[in-house]
């Protein structure tokens, strides 16, 4: 079957840095991206990798390893306004995407 | 400003009842999402159409129905055949194979 696993929750310290780790195992793999989800509100995109490295988005950034079905959001400088649920999706070989259940990221003064 | 208009914002359903959630686009983008969203799961693709007047079946299609007459728009339909409807409905469209998905504000579906 097709699985993604992510850390239920995790708490950080604001302007502190976070990591958020992402494994998968997809029939095929066309990309993996990274969603930032508020309360009650709409995922918004915030990467996308489908080669192997890292890709800098400002504050963020994501790392992919496809030989160990390995992704990481990185979130640098953290502040208030980034506590929401991280949720890490792989775009399998119907080029369907397959979610994890999200991160939930709680930010501390 | 191009997106995706989801309406209404809140739904509420009687025993019984049908009700269909919209789903706009201006994005002019081909293929179009349906997912239901519970608390602590990840998103589930209910249907999904990569062209007008086409569409197919996600993973938890039974109790809910569609169409896509115009590339603009893809309404759900749940039925009273769907027992468990109360959840949080996302519409998202796409353009390209393996571009993101963007999302619409979401519909919150309960029961009366």
């Amino acid at each position: 079957g097709q699985n993604i696993d992510q850390p239920t929750e995790m708490t950080a310290t604001e302007g502190a840095i976070v990591q958020i780790n992402c494994t998968y195992q997809t029939s095929g793999f066309n990309g993996l991206f990274w969603y930032q989800q508020h309360a009650g509100e709409a995922p918004t995109f915030l990467s996308y990798n489908v080669l192997d490295g890292l890709e800098e988005k400002g504050r963020f950034s994501s790392f992919l390893s496809r030989s160990k079905g390995y992704s990481y959001l990185l979130l640098k400088e953290l502040q208030m306004k980034d506590s929401a649920s991280y949720l890490c999706a792989v775009m399998d070989s119907n080029y369907q995407l397959i979610w994890g259940a999200g991160t939930k990221l709680i930010i501390k003064p | 400003d191009g997106g995706i208009t989801q309406s209404p914002k809140y739904l509420f359903r009687k025993e019984g009842q049908n009700v269909t959630l919209s789903c706009e686009q201006n994005l002019n983008h081909d293929a179009m999402y349906w997912y239901r969203q519970d608390p602590g799961q990840g998103l589930r693709l209910i249907y999904y159409s990569q062209i007008v007047n086409d569409f197919q079946k996600g993973d938890i299609a039974e109790g809910y129905s569609v169409s896509r007459e115009k590339k603009e728009s893809f309404p759900l339909t749940v039925t009273s055949a769907q027992k468990n409807p109360t959840a949080f409905y996302l519409c998202a469209s796409m353009t390209g194979d393996n571009g993101p998905q963007h999302f619409g504000d979401g519909t919150r579906l309960s029961i009366l």
